[in-house]
């Protein structure tokens, strides 16, 4: 069956640290790929996708992520993190010719000022 | 304009009753999800409708659990005769259409069985 794995379960950093948050899935077909957050009693928001053409994906609030297709890798990046980026963060994968989300387990981020 | 919405936000009930839990569109989209998320876990795909009909509901655990949107808008999720392990927040996403498009969430209900 296909999973997605987030093997950071729960990250701490300091403001203006850099973040990289790991997803791999096990599909081999194509994929679209997402990355989703909850903060602190809110609901899941869209971060960013990939669908198609550049790999390179650039999100809201200054994230990106970077599909490797070799690797069936979406990690997400942030180059300096903020308070306010504390929140839930999970990657999720939809197989073409299905609609349906299937999400990883989450990874919780706490930035302290 | 608005989210999706969900009704009610917290339910609490016994094992064995029956629950109805609803979800509210973003207006005009025609696909419509439902996941539950148990504590620690990322949601997990229950079943998802487009316009009336349930186009995949693969997700849905076992018998005791039954989604319908009979006008193409809002859907109800009943689950019967609840066991504790159906506690979880069950969410509730729309999209504008299928394939390409974004799922909007909504806030959950957090289900909770005695």
């Amino acid at each position: 069956a296909q999973s997605v794995s987030q093997h950071n379960h729960h990250v701490i950093l300091s403001e203006a640290a850099s973040l990289e948050l790991g997803c791999n899935y096990s599909y081999g077909g194509t994929v679209n790929l997402f990355w989703y957050v909850q903060y602190p009693g809110q609901h899941l928001q869209l971060l960013l996708k990939y669908f198609s053409g550049d790999p390179l994906v650039k999100g809201i609030k200054g994230f990106e992520a970077e599909f490797i297709k070799s690797k069936f890798s979406f990690n997400l990046r942030k180059p300096s993190v903020q308070w306010s980026d504390t929140a839930e963060y999970f990657c999720a994968v939809k197989r073409l010719g299905t609609d349906k989300l299937i999400f990883g387990t989450g990874t919780r981020l706490q930035v302290f000022p | 304009g608005a989210g999706v919405s969900q009704t009610p936000s917290n339910k609490v009930t016994e094992k064995g009753k029956y629950v109805e839990l609803r979800c509210d569109p973003i207006s005009g989209h025609t696909a419509l999800y439902w996941y539950r998320q148990s504590l620690g876990q990322g949601p997990e795909f229950l079943i998802y409708f487009q316009g009336t009909g349930a186009a995949d509901d693969s997700g849905l655990p076992n018998d005791r659990f039954f989604a319908v949107r009979p006008e193409g808008s809002v859907s109800t999720l009943k689950i019967q005769r609840t066991e504790r392990g159906d506690s979880a927040v069950y969410l509730c996403a729309s999209s504008s259409r299928t394939g390409t498009d974004t799922q909007y969430f909504g806030p959950g209900t957090r289900l909770t069985v005695l």
